[in-house]
């Protein structure tokens, strides 16, 4: 299974402030016949499933603001929070793709500052 | 609007059995694949189940292979999962969610499956 590890566990950012979250794969996601990172980020709130925000790395889900964005290949990812927003608190996770089983991060939990 | 909707979930003492059902619409559902996902505090989110549009290709994860089935009747635009010989550490929030490309696009929003004595 490819072990997925995210850094840091929590972060408090200011309001406007940017937030990054960095994801780590023990092997890389990267298929080379397409040139796809199989990496996806989900964001999910006190009492809600997870929601797509970000696949294929860096693709933004429809309906998205474009504050969040994704970037990375291989085996390193960030997804970046700019401007953050009161409503962007939540825990934020990775998953691979590249693979079965697919496989998760531990979460990372974005509060205000 | 898509909408996942699972049910089934409660008490159930360690040896015991559920069946989960989770009810879809607003997609064609007999096109898609269908995973189910389950979460712990403890463990956060594990994947637990695949199964492609056409039932033709099924995946588990270890942790719960020769314990769960997963089926699907794409008539009734439904899945399942039939959980057997339950165990404590399967107590969790578990959620269906439509595949999209390999990663899943929606989820329901989970039903809640505790084992206990």
């Amino acid at each position: 299974d490819i072990v997925m590890t995210q850094s840091p566990d929590s972060l408090a950012v200011s309001l406007g402030e940017r937030a990054t979250i960095n994801c780590k794969s023990r092997q890389s996601v990267l298929y080379s016949s397409n040139n796809k990172n199989y990496l996806a980020w989900y964001q999910q709130k006190p009492g809600q499933p997870p929601k797509l925000l970000i696949y294929w790395a860096s693709t933004r889900e429809s309906g998205v603001p474009d504050r969040f964005s994704g970037s990375g290949s291989g085996t390193d990812f960030t997804l970046t929070i700019s401007n953050l927003q009161a409503e962007d608190v939540a825990v934020y996770y990775c998953q691979q793709y590249y693979s079965t089983p697919p496989t998760f991060g531990q979460g990372t939990t974005v509060e205000i500052k | 609007e898509v909408q996942l909707v699972e049910s089934g979930g409660g008490l159930v003492q360690p040896g015991g059995s559920l069946r989960l059902s989770c009810a879809a619409s607003g997609f064609a559902f007999g096109s898609y694949g269908i995973s189910w996902v389950r979460q712990t505090p403890g463990k956060g989110l594990e994947w637990l189940s695949y199964i492609s549009s056409s039932s033709e290709t099924i995946y588990y994860a270890d942790s719960v292979k020769g314990r769960f089935t997963i089926s699907r009747d794409n008539a009734k635009n439904s899945l399942y999962l039939q959980m057997n010989s339950l165990r404590d550490e399967d107590t969790a929030v578990y959620y269906c969610a439509k595949r999209r490309d390999g990663y899943m696009d929606y989820w329901g929003q989970g039903t809640l499956v505790t084992v206990s004595s």
